[in-house]
């Protein structure tokens, strides 16, 4: 079965301090990952995406993931968090309908 | 750049009523998502559209109802609501004609079942 597993539910950093969020996934196929960032109330924006080729993506905001196939996994770095970075970070697999994660709340301080 | 629409932003309704949700896709987008997000929960895919055919059904109740109009907008049509159903709805496009993949959400309609 398809999933998408985030083992922390909530991560606390310093601002400026580095940032790996985890995700691991099960799926069938080749995967089509992505990590999308929402604010409370707000939508989901798409940070970056990996389709194939170069295993380091690049992201919006300073962001960026790698897929490691041998792990199943699909972590987010940031090497400097800033305090509007605090958001619900939440990790997808799929190439039509998107399987989520269950999200990982980034909460920053000063 | 535009984004998807998705009206209204925030409903209230009683049990027993129902609910129509509208969603305007990113213009040339052929694909359209529906998912619901209950509170502290993630997303969780409903059902999509292609070229105004349904493409795929997850877990979706058979109360409700969804289509794709000839101009590519959506509406998901939610009866005998419950109040389980109180939960954010984000609608998605994608360009899965030229097999893009990337869904861009809308702001989402927030639902309240009193």
């Amino acid at each position: 079965a398809q999933s998408v597993t985030q083992p922390d539910i909530h991560i606390t950093v310093s601002e400026g301090a580095s940032l790996e969020l985890r995700c691991n996934y099960s799926y069938g196929a080749t995967p089509y990952l992505f990590w999308y960032v929402q604010s409370p109330g707000q939508g989901l924006q798409l940070l970056l995406k990996y389709f194939s080729g170069d295993t380091l993506v690049q992201g919006i905001k300073g962001f960026e993931a790698e897929f490691k196939r041998s792990q199943s996994s699909f972590n987010l770095r940031k090497p400097s968090v800033h305090w509007s970075d605090a958001a619900e970070y939440f990790c997808a697999v799929g190439d039509d309908k998107l399987i989520f994660g269950t999200g990982t709340r980034l909460q920053v301080f000063p | 750049a535009a984004g998807v629409i998705q009206s209204p932003r925030h409903l209230i309704k009683e049990k027993r009523e129902t609910a129509t949700l509208k969603c305007y896709p990113i213009p040339r987008h052929d694909t359209v998502y529906w998912y619901q997000q209950g509170p502290g929960q993630d997303p969780q895919f409903l059902i999509s559209f292609y070229e105004k055919m349904q493409s795929d059904k997850g877990s979706i109740p058979d109360r409700f109802s969804a289509q794709q109009f000839s101009d590519y907008h959506s509406e998901l049509n939610m009866s005998s609501l419950e109040l389980g159903d109180s939960a954010l709805y984000f609608c998605a496009s994608s360009l899965r004609g030229f097999n893009s993949y990337e869904q861009y959400f809308g702001p989402g309609t927030r639902l309240t079942v009193t």
